[in-house]
C-alpha cells in the first residue's frame, strides 16, 4: 500500500563510517529524488534520476553516490560519515520531470 | 536562488484566515506547495503552473502571478489540522524537475 518508502528510518552511526539508505516506489513513476533536510528544515535537493539516468548532481560532496538499480529504486550511498551530515533525508517520487513529488517518510541520520 | 517566505510563522484561532507568499528573484516555471507536520514527510497540496492561474481545494486555494514571480497560498476558515510548516518549491524552465524550497512558513493554529 506504501507509495514510497525508505530504509532505515532512524541510523545512528560514528563519524567515518560507511552507510546506505534505501528508496521504493511502487506508483510507477519515471522519476525519483534525494533531498536533504537540515535541522532549520531547510529542504534542499541533492540528486535526481530520470529513467535510471541521472539528471541533477546538486553540489553535493562526492562522498554522496546515488545509484539507481532500477526506476523503482533510488539508494544513497555515503562514505566518511562526517557530523555535518546529520539530518533528515527525504527520496521522492514524481510521474515525470516537473510533475508532483511524492515524498518518502524520511530516513534521520545522526552521525556522532 | 532560494525563494523567499512570508511570514515566517503565523499562529491562528480557529475559523480565521491566514495568506502565505512565496517571492522569486528568478523567472518561474511552475510552484508546488507542500505542507509539512513535525516529525513526518512533507505532503503535496498543490501545483500551479505558468499562466497566472488559481487552484484550490476544499479551503486550501493558491494564486500565481508569474510577472511578479509570486505564490500566495490562502487558508481559510482554518482548522487544527492545517498546523504545520508550509513550504513552497519553485521551478525554473528546462523542466529538470529541480524544485528549490522556501525557508518554510510555520503556523499553528488554535483552538
Amino acid at each position: 500500500d506504501t507509495a514510497v518508502s525508505q530504509t532505515p528510518k532512524y541510523l545512528v552511526t560514528q563519524m567515518g563510517n560507511d552507510k546506505s539508505i534505501k528508496c521504493e516506489q511502487n506508483l510507477g513513476h519515471d522519476t525519483m529524488y534525494w533531498y536533504k533536510q537540515d535541522s532549520k528544515k531547510f529542504l534542499k535537493i541533492m540528486f535526481s534520476y530520470n529513467n535510471k539516468e541521472l539528471i541533477i548532481n546538486e553540489t553535493v560532496p562526492n562522498r554522496f553516490s546515488p545509484k539507481s538499480p532500477d526506476k523503482a529504486h533510488l539508494n544513497l550511498h555515503i562514505n566518511s560519515l562526517e557530523l555535518g551530515d546529520s539530518a533528515v533525508y527525504f527520496c521522492a517520487s514524481s510521474q515525470a520531470l516537473g510533475e508532483t513529488q511524492y515524498f518518502g517518510p524520511g530516513t534521520r541520520l545522526l552521525v556522532l | 536562488q532560494q525563494p523567499v517566505q512570508s511570514p515566517q510563522a503565523v499562529i491562528l484561532r480557529e475559523g480565521e484566515d491566514a495568506v502565505i507568499n512565496c517571492s522569486s528573484s528568478k523567472a518561474l516555471y511552475s510552484v508546488h506547495w507542500y505542507r509539512q507536520k513535525h516529525g513526518e514527510a512533507p505532503v503535496f497540496l498543490m501545483i500551479l503552473l505558468k499562466g497566472g492561474e488559481q487552484k484550490g481545494h476544499d479551503k486550501i486555494s493558491a494564486s500565481f502571478n508569474e510577472k511578479k514571480q509570486q505564490s500566495s497560498l490562502y487558508l481559510t476558515a482554518s482548522q487544527l489540522s492545517y498546523s504545520g510548516t508550509y513550504f513552497c518549491g519553485t521551478a525554473g524552465s528546462g523542466n529538470t524537475g529541480k524544485l528549490i524550497f522556501g525557508q518554510g512558513t510555520t503556523l499553528q493554529v488554535k483552538p
